[in-house]
């Protein structure tokens, strides 16, 4: 079935440094993409998306694009803030329209030291 | 309101009991989902309701498990003779219709069974 693996955490950085989490999906097809980002004491939110090959999803600095040669969808920022700290969840849309749902991978710790 | 609202935040129960989640999604989504999180796991589809009508229940585990939209707002998820596996973070979202991907989530009902 469709599925999405996560690079494992936690992930710990200093301020301004490089970030790559990684991502790979199995599906069928070729599904919508997507970053949710839960930061301490909130909901799940979106950070970013791509809805077909070669899209690149960006928000607030992070970046990611759709490879399907590779599977893959990592979640990369030049520059990370400690206000970056968070988990990251990477996750697919899985359905036919009227009846979808998302599978979301096991999610990324991320701890931004200053 | 302005977000996905659920309570109770926290609910404690002992094993066998009965228990009921609520959720208010955002005025005028039409879809609501709800998903389970283990701890150190990504969230897992549970329902999707269109409307008032369960388009998939496909994620339900047991048939200890049972939700309802009677108005197509508010909804409940009731869960039957607990256990201490149904341990988890339930989180309800909400989306516009066809919105699966951008859905909006609450801050989820911690639930422990002792």
């Amino acid at each position: 079935g469709d599925s999405v693996t996560q690079m494992e955490g936690p992930v710990t950085l200093s301020e301004e440094a490089f970030l790559t989490i990684n991502c790979t999906y199995t599906a069928t097809g070729y599904p919508s993409l997507f970053w949710y980002v839960q930061y301490p004491g909130e909901g799940l939110q979106l950070l970013l998306k791509a809805t077909k090959a070669d899209d690149k999803g960006s928000n607030k600095g992070f970046e990611a694009t759709y490879r399907k040669e590779t599977t893959s969808f990592h979640l990369e920022k030049g520059s990370v803030q400690v206000s970056d700290s968070a988990v990251y969840f990477c996750a697919l849309l899985k359905g036919n329209a009227g009846a979808q749902k998302l599978v979301f991978g096991q999610g990324t710790r991320l701890t931004i030291n200053p | 309101g302005a977000g996905v609202s659920q309570t109770p935040s926290n609910k404690v129960t002992e094993k066998g009991k009965y228990v009921e989640l609520r959720c208010d999604p955002i005025s005028g989504h039409t879809a609501l989902y709800w998903y389970r999180q283990s701890l150190g796991q990504g969230p897992e589809f549970l329902i999707y309701f269109q409307g008032t009508g369960a388009a998939d229940d496909s994620g339900l585990p047991n048939d200890r498990f049972f939700a309802v939209r009677p108005e197509g707002s508010v909804s409940t998820l009731k869960i039957q003779r607990t256990e201490r596996g149904d341990s988890a973070v339930y989180l309800c979202a909400s989306s516009a219709l066809g919105g699966a991907g951008e859905a909006f989530f609450g801050q989820g009902t911690r639930l422990t069974v002792v």
